[in-house]
């Protein structure tokens, strides 16, 4: 079945760039997608990527989606304290001839923000 | 102010009971989403509703049972019959079920502990 991998855990110092990981196994995904959780908090939409673009750029967030290798990253400019939080890459992922779509989500990478 | 609500945000239930958890949008959204979240694990789908008066199983929904009356509320009852309830329930809605765009928006999500 599909599957989304992602590292458990990313520590960075404040200021430095985060870049946080991730691989998925449908290569029909037509949509990939980064979620923020703080702790204690629901989910919060940070940025998506349609299947048919390489990247996308949004203030301090980049992502860059290489379909050959089923590969998505996230990166964090100038990382700050208040960006500590679980990010969990997502793919929708389904059947297109039975109209059947699910989001599917990797487990989430902790990001740690050292002082 | 538009979003998702669910509530309580904390609920504790004794063994053997059935406990119902409210989630609410006024997105106008058509879809809606119950997951569960365990620590260090990502999302799984409990059942989700493309419309009103329709709901589907997701990947774990023994245990549990939802209804849709209304397009605005999706209530997930955890039943007895749900042998390790205690977990992070997270409730989302999407515009709709076109096909391949599945943007979901979260709640804030409910913590519930079987004592």
């Amino acid at each position: 079945g599909e599957d989304v991998e992602q590292s458990l855990f990313l520590s960075v110092r404040e200021g430095d760039s985060s870049v946080i990981n991730c691989t998925y196994t449908d290569s029909s995904s037509t949509y990939l997608y980064w979620y923020k959780q703080e702790p204690g908090a629901g989910l919060q939409l940070l940025t998506y990527i349609f299947s048919n673009m390489d990247m996308k750029q949004d203030q301090r967030l980049t992502v860059l989606l290489n379909k050959k290798d089923k590969h998505l990253s996230l990166r964090i400019a100038d990382t700050q304290t208040g960006d500590s939080a679980i990010y969990f890459c997502a793919e929708v992922s389904g059947d297109s001839g039975a109209g059947s779509y699910q989001l599917t989500f990797g487990k989430g990478t902790k990001l740690s923000v050292i002082p | 102010d538009g979003g998702i609500t669910q509530s309580p945000k904390y609920l504790f239930r004794k063994e053997g009971q059935n406990v119902t958890l409210s989630c609410e949008q006024n997105l106008n959204h058509d879809a809606m989403y119950w997951y569960r979240q365990d620590p260090g694990q990502g999302l799984r789908l409990i059942y989700y509703s493309q419309i009103v008066n329709d709901f589907q199983k997701g990947d774990i929904a023994e245990g549990y049972s939802v209804s849709r009356e209304k397009k605005e509320s999706f209530p997930l009852t955890v039943t007895s019959a749900q042998k390790n309830p205690t977990a992070f329930y997270l409730c989302a809605s999407s515009i709709d079920w076109t096909g391949y765009q599945e943007t979901q928006y979260f709640g804030p999500g409910t913590r519930l502990l079987v004592l």
